[in-house]
């Protein structure tokens, strides 16, 4: 299977504690975003890297949010500080930069926190 | 950025065409109108994508009157695994910092 794949899938986390997601994109697609998702809503953009250049950070991405892509493959979303709010399942998708509309993603990181 | 209005929830039988509107009244010059899939626990995936007129793909076919200010999503002969939650989203921006409304949560009976 050659799409996006997050991992983990899902975790349980206690408030307070620090958490990291990881987003392994389609191999060719030079374009990482970072989505989150509550229950009955559509996801929600937090931010996108262009090979390893962060280009746009919504402001839903407090600054307990970091997101990184250090080589321009795989990234890494860490949420410091965990609250109960931040419970959500996280996506990330990727694309080309020229069908930057069509983007393809991953299954998703539910995150649970306690 | 564009705002999308389009029904919560709709029904339909095995077999039916079922068709989406979605309404963007203030659609830019610039803006394309595009469409995602989300079934449960997965992502969502992209479906068509158009400007102007008509575009058809082996999923679905997307229909754009001359003015633009809305747009239909026809899916042909839908089965039990269409079900599923239907995005309409317009952006003419280049960052593809996607903007997803609630969708519509289409149901397939049998």
């Amino acid at each position: 299977d050659t799409g996006v794949s997050q991992n983990p899938r899902h975790k349980i986390t206690k408030r307070g504690q620090n958490v990291t997601f990881r987003c392994d994109p389609i191999s060719e697609h030079n374009r990482l975003y970072w989505y989150r998702q509550t229950l009955g809503q559509g996801p929600e953009f937090l931010t996108y890297f262009q090979n390893e250049a962060q280009l746009e950070k919504s402001r839903l991405l407090s600054d307990r949010f970091s997101a990184e892509r250090p080589k321009g493959s795989f990234s890494t979303l860490e949420i410091q500080r965990t609250e109960q709010g931040d419970s959500a399942m996280y996506l990330c998708a990727s694309s080309l930069r020229g069908s930057a509309y069509e983007q393809y993603f991953g299954p998703g990181t539910r995150l649970t926190v306690t | 950025l564009a705002k999308t209005t389009q029904p919560i929830s709709m029904d339909s039988y095995e077999g039916q065409e079922v068709n989406i509107t979605c309404s963007h009244n203030n659609i830019a010059t610039n803006d394309y109108i595009t469409w995602y899939q989300q079934f449960p626990s997965q992502g969502p995936r992209f479906i068509i994508q158009g400007y102007k007129t008509k575009v058809t793909n082996e999923v679905a076919s997307l229909f754009i009157p001359a003015d633009r200010k809305s747009s239909t999503l026809s899916l042909p002969r839908v089965s039990l695994s269409d079900t599923a939650v239907y995005y309409c989203l317009v952006d003419g921006g280049s960052q593809g910092n996607l903007i997803f409304g609630k969708g519509t949560k289409l149901s397939v009976k049998p």
